[in-house]
């Protein structure tokens, strides 16, 4: 069965550093998803992407954040300058239509 | 943001009996609810999801039932099985205008089912 993966599994970094988590979408899906889970609290979204640009971004989604998809098959997100408060779970997903299948995350550690 | 809520933090089911989680929202845009399981260190997986043109969609042991005048759903689990204690995440989407299908998730029900 397809799935969506997402590499690494686990990132620890130091503050002010930059990272990029990387996702594999399901082939044949044509929207693609951030969300990130702070410890204790909601699944939160981030950026959808669609047709090669974002097509919604939340209020967390600043500056520091960017999203691309470099070839056909992987869609990355990028935090520039990481913060403290970005330590979190990152999850990608994916969706043809409604129904979003999503990766089993990135652990991010911000030190 | 409490467009989507989940009331009860916890869920205690005998094996073998219905499992009855619920979830309450808002905004009266959203049209597409789904239910998602979530293991610890693992990412939510989809479980079943329903159109709000419908009040009810069952896949195999998995129901889900749409109140839209009450903007209440719930998903039974019959019969419950030791394998269903997970995370359970209600999400809600809305089309039109500018959004594009984005996901608001509920906080979260922890089911334990008892052999």
């Amino acid at each position: 069965e397809p799935e969506v993966t997402q590499t690494p599994s686990h990132q620890v970094t130091q503050m002010g550093q930059e990272v990029i988590l990387r996702c594999v979408p399901i082939s044949n899906h044509l929207y693609f998803y951030w969300y990130r889970q702070i410890l204790g609290q909601k699944v939160e979204f981030l950026v959808s992407f669609y047709n090669n640009e974002i097509s919604e971004k939340s209020e967390i989604f600043d500056d520091q954040f960017s999203v691309e998809r470099p070839d056909g098959s992987n869609f990355t997100l990028k935090i520039r300058s990481t913060k403290l408060e970005d330590s979190a779970m990152y999850f990608c997903a994916s969706s043809d239509w409604r129904t979003q299948y999503f990766g089993p995350g990135t652990r991010l550690l911000v030190l | 943001d409490q467009q989507v809520k989940q009331n009860s933090p916890s869920l205690s089911v005998q094996e073998g009996r219905i499992s009855i989680l619920n979830c309450d929202y808002t905004n009266s845009m959203f049209d597409y609810f789904l239910w998602y399981k979530k293991y610890p260190a693992e990412g939510p997986t989809f479980l079943i999801s329903i159109s709000s043109i419908k009040d009810k969609n069952e896949d195999g042991r998995f129901t889900v039932f749409l109140n839209k005048s009450a903007k209440h759903l719930s998903l039974h689990i019959v019969p419950s099985q030791p394998g269903d204690s997970a995370v359970y995440f209600c999400a809600a989407s809305a089309t039109g205008g500018t959004s594009y299908g984005k996901l608001t998730f509920g906080q979260g029900t922890i089911l334990t089912v008892h052999p």
